[in-house]
C-alpha cells in the first residue's frame, strides 16, 4: 500500500531564516506530487505540483519554491521566511493512472516569529 | 478565484442527526467531486467522491447527491456520532489530467454534540 510522509511535524522558525520541508511517497513510482499551504480555519492553497522529476509548476508567486530531486521525493523551500508563511502546509499525491484522487500527508505546521 | 462555493461554514448537530454540507461549482468541465475529512491537526482523508454519470452515491453513513443542472453537489451524514466532528472540504476537478486542477471549497467544521 501507498504511504506519504512529511517532516517535520511541527516547526518554529525566525522570520528571515531558510525553510526545508520534505515529502516522500512509497509504494508508487510515478506520482504525481502537490503542495498546499492550509491557514488557519480556511481552505487549501495549491501552491506547487509536480507530474515528475524535475517538472515544477507554480499556481501562486511567493516567496516559496518547490523542487523534485527524485521520483518520490518533494521539497517546499525558502530563503527567507516571511510572518505571512505560517500555517499548515500539506504535501499530497496522486497516480497518474488516477490523477484526479489525490491522497494528503500529516501535514507540518509552520510557525514562523 | 473560486470555484467551489461551500456552506454552512459551521454546523452543529446533535447526536443522530444528520449533517448536510453543500458545495456549488462553476465550471461545466468539472467532472470528479470529492469530499474530504480533515481530523484537527491531520491532513485531509477522502471521504467519498461522485463523477456526474450518476446523481447519488452511498457508502455507509455517507452519501453524495449531485445535481449537475444546479452545479451543486451535498454531502449527507446520515445518523451523526460525536466522532464525525470535522472539518468537511469539497472538491471539484476536471480529468483525467496529470497536472492539477482540484478546486476545493472553504471547509465546513461539523459538531456532533452527544
Amino acid at each position: 500500500s501507498q504511504t506519504i510522509h512529511q517532516w517535520p511535524a511541527t516547526l518554529v522558525q525566525p522570520v528571515g531564516s531558510p525553510l526545508s520541508l520534505e515529502c516522500t511517497v512509497e509504494g508508487t513510482s510515478n506520482p504525481n506530487l502537490y503542495w498546499y499551504r492550509q491557514a488557519a480555519g480556511r481552505g487549501l492553497q495549491l501552491l506547487f505540483y509536480s507530474v515528475g522529476i524535475g517538472q515544477i509548476s507554480s499556481e501562486v508567486p511567493q516567496n516559496l519554491s518547490a523542487s523534485r530531486p527524485q521520483d518520490r521525493q518533494f521539497i517546499l523551500s525558502s530563503k527567507k521566511l516571511l510572518l505571512s508563511d505560517s500555517g499548515f502546509y500539506l504535501c499530497a499525491w496522486s497516480s497518474g493512472g488516477a490523477p484526479n484522487e489525490q491522497f494528503f500527508g500529516p501535514g507540518t505546521r509552520l510557525t514562523v516569529l | 478565484q473560486q470555484q467551489v462555493k461551500q456552506s454552512p461554514q459551521s454546523l452543529i448537530v446533535q447526536k443522530g442527526g444528520i449533517s448536510i454540507i453543500n458545495c456549488a461549482y462553476e465550471n461545466t468541465a468539472f467532472d470528479y467531486f470529492p469530499w474530504y475529512q480533515q481530523f484537527p491537526g491531520k491532513g485531509p482523508a477522502l471521504l467519498i467522491a461522485i463523477r456526474p454519470d450518476v446523481s447519488e452515491k452511498k457508502e455507509g453513513r455517507f452519501t453524495i447527491s449531485f445535481n449537475k443542472s444546479a452545479k451543486q453537489f451535498s454531502l449527507h451524514i446520515m445518523d451523526s456520532q460525536p466522532g464525525d466532528s470535522a472539518t468537511y472540504f469539497c472538491a471539484a476537478s476536471k480529468g483525467p489530467r496529470r497536472d492539477n486542477d482540484m478546486r476545493f471549497g472553504a471547509g465546513t467544521r461539523l459538531t456532533v454534540k452527544p
